[in-house]
This record gives C-alpha cells, sequence and structure tokens, in this order.
C-alpha cells in the first residue's frame, strides 16, 4: 500500500486555469505538507496542516490555496495559474515534532504552458 | 537564520569506490538532521536520521552519517558505492517548528 499518494502524477496546462492536486496518506499522521521543487532541485515548503489546521504559511501567493477536510488529506488548488508555477510539488507528511521524518509522495510534475 | 550548504553539485564515482557527502548546517540548537534520497521521477526517501546520542549513524542501504558539533557538519558515506545509488541526495535540518530546511542536493553519477 502506497503511504503518501498524491495524483494526478503529470499536469499539463495553459496559463490562466485553474488546476488542483490531491494527496492522501494512510500512516495515520497528523502533520501534512506542501513542498515545491523548482527546475534546479531545490526544495522549499509551502504549507503545513497539523490536524487540519493551517501552521506553516510560506509567503505563498494567494492563488495557492491548500484544503484539508481531514487529517488524512491535503489538496492543493491554484487559481490563475502562471509560467512560474511549473516545478514538481510533493506531498508530505509526519508525525507532529521537527524531529519527525517526512514521508513524501512520487510528486507532482506541473507544467505551464 | 537556519540554513543548510551542500558544497558538491555532482559528484561521481566508480562503483566499488567509497563515497562522502558534504553538509553543513548553520542552526542556533542542537538541530536533527537527516538525509533524503531521490531516485529520478520518484519522492524523496528517509537514508537517516541524527537527533541526539551517538554522532555516528546508521542508514538503510549501507549508508552511515557523522554528527560533528564543532565543524557543523553531517557528512554522509558509503563504504562502496553501487551503480543503484546514482540519485540526487538531500541533507536537511529540523528547526524545532515542523518545517525542514532542505540544502540544494548532491546529484551522485556511479559510473561502472
Amino acid at each position: 500500500d502506497t503511504a503518501v499518494s498524491q495524483t494526478p502524477k503529470y499536469l499539463v496546462t495553459q496559463m490562466g486555469n485553474d488546476k488542483s492536486i490531491k494527496c492522501e496518506q494512510n500512516l495515520g499522521h497528523d502533520t501534512m505538507y506542501w513542498y515545491k521543487q523548482d527546475s534546479k532541485k531545490f526544495l522549499k515548503i509551502m504549507f503545513s496542516y497539523n490536524n487540519k489546521e493551517l501552521i506553516i504559511n510560506e509567503t505563498v501567493p494567494n492563488r495557492f490555496s491548500p484544503k484539508s477536510p481531514d487529517k488524512a488529506h491535503l489538496n492543493l488548488h491554484i487559481n490563475s495559474l502562471e509560467l512560474g508555477d511549473s516545478a514538481v510539488y510533493f506531498c508530505a507528511s509526519s508525525k507532529t515534532g521537527s524531529d519527525s521524518p517526512l514521508h513524501f509522495g512520487n510528486g507532482t510534475r506541473l507544467t505551464v504552458t | 537564520a537556519q540554513s543548510v550548504t551542500q558544497p558538491d553539485i555532482h559528484i561521481t564515482v566508480s562503483e566499488g569506490a567509497s563515497l562522502e557527502l558534504r553538509c553543513n548546517y548553520s542552526y542556533g540548537a542542537t538541530p536533527y538532521l537527516f538525509w533524503y534520497v531521490q531516485s529520478p521521477g520518484q519522492g524523496l526517501q528517509l537514508l537517516l536520521k541524527y537527533f541526539s546520542g551517538d554522532t555516528l549513524v546508521q542508514g538503510i542501504k549501507g549508508f552511515e552519517a557523522e554528527f560533528k558539533r564543532s565543524q557543523s557538519s553531517f557528512n554522509l558515506r558509503k563504504p562502496s558505492v553501487h551503480w543503484s545509488d546514482a540519485a540526487e541526495y538531500f541533507c536537511a535540518v529540523g528547526t524545532g517548528t515542523d518545517k525542514l530546511i532542505f540544502g540544494t542536493g548532491t546529484r551522485l553519477q556511479v559510473f561502472p
């Protein structure tokens, strides 16, 4: 069974469109995250949620809106997509606490044309 | 501010050779340190972690890392590299919140 699964794996869309990426974890973790990996492989946190509550919001544009319907799911909705949004987006989960390792999904490669 | 530096962007080794990937961190308190590996098209997988205690930690796939407080380093080592170890390696530091700070990664290439 996949521990952290995100869909879709690939997403190609045009500028101005709205798209969503879904993430689910079956590890019973309380904390979920979205990370963005750019073309140079740099990984940067975007959001974290703990028990459905937003904990970290790293000055991400308002066009990005995470939603956590329950602690096993954290979806990412992106409005008015821009070329610069092209990246690989990773969902991750962990137990609460900075000493807890992250478990990553396999990523969603978003390409905005 | 907390930061992680991986000085080597790209390393090439021959299969069977030893490996050391460098990681330096900047953090005021005792850090939580991690190494992750990312294979092409995959997410990141935890190799090992350091929280406290023995400064030499063992991980999966034959990797180990040594925490050296005096050098603010947490270098990853493997005595004999296999072709399947070719991947991107990321060092990360836990900051006391739920946020991990990642280094920029080191790409490992293995020649037969």
